[in-house]
């Protein structure tokens, strides 16, 4: 079946940094949806992407789809401690979405 | 409060005993999803419903984990003799599919189960 990976698994940055988490999927996707988790929280949507090679930007967080729509990316510019949790991409379609494992980040200030 | 929520919000049981689970979707959301979470992991999908049709249930699922959504709203799910290996976060999630929309799923804060 489906599997979604994603490096790396923790990412420990000072406050100012910036971070990269990056998603591979096995088969190709027909759009891909990331997920913020902040510690003792549920997972809340962030935002989906659906076209081959799109870029998506809200605020400080840039979101990249791969032009074989089988990997993804997300980019903080200049974290800050509000940006800790752990961020999942969700592989989607008309199937249920197959979660990856996850990248937790933590801001040291 | 207009989001999704779950009762209980935690769970303490013995093994070999039955738990039931609830989650309120948000109204008008056709699609609810049943996850378990365990730490370190992703939500694993478990189950789905399109309004009070179950489409789908993960092949990974035991016969002992069944769901249901009578009347197209809310949704129960059901462990029947628990383990120890059941102990995990079970996270619901609604969704509205249709034309237009964008999909993204709104979970609710989870029922966190301990199965001593």
């Amino acid at each position: 079946g489906q599997q979604v990976m994603q490096i790396p698994q923790y990412q420990h940055v000072q406050e100012g940094e910036d971070f990269t988490t990056y998603c591979n999927s096995s088969t190709t996707l027909s759009n891909i949806q990331w997920y913020k988790q902040r510690p003792g929280g549920h997972p809340v949507f962030l935002i989906q992407l659906v076209k081959s090679g799109e870029v998506k930007k809200q605020k400080r967080l840039t979101f990249q789809f791969g032009e074989a729509k089988k990997n993804s990316s997300l980019h903080i510019t200049a974290t800050q401690t509000t940006d800790v949790g752990t961020y999942f991409c969700a592989g989607g379609g008309n199937t249920p979405l197959v979660f990856g494992k996850g990248t937790r980040l933590s801001v040291i200030a | 409060d207009t989001g999704v929520s779950q009762n209980p919000r935690h769970k303490i049981t013995k093994r070999g005993q039955n738990v039931t689970f609830r989650c309120d979707p948000i109204s008008e959301h056709n699609r609810l999803y049943w996850y378990r979470q365990t730490l370190g992991q992703g939500p694993e999908f478990l189950t789905y419903f399109q309004n009070e049709a179950q489409l789908e249930k993960s092949r990974l699922l035991s016969d002992r984990f069944s769901a249901e959504r009578p009347k197209g709203s809310f949704s129960t799910l059901e462990i029947q003799r628990t383990e120890q290996g059941d102990s995990a976060m079970y996270l619901c999630a609604s969704t509205h599919l249709g034309k237009g929309k964008l999909n993204e799923q709104f979970f609710g804060p989870g029922t966190r189960l301990t199965v001593l």
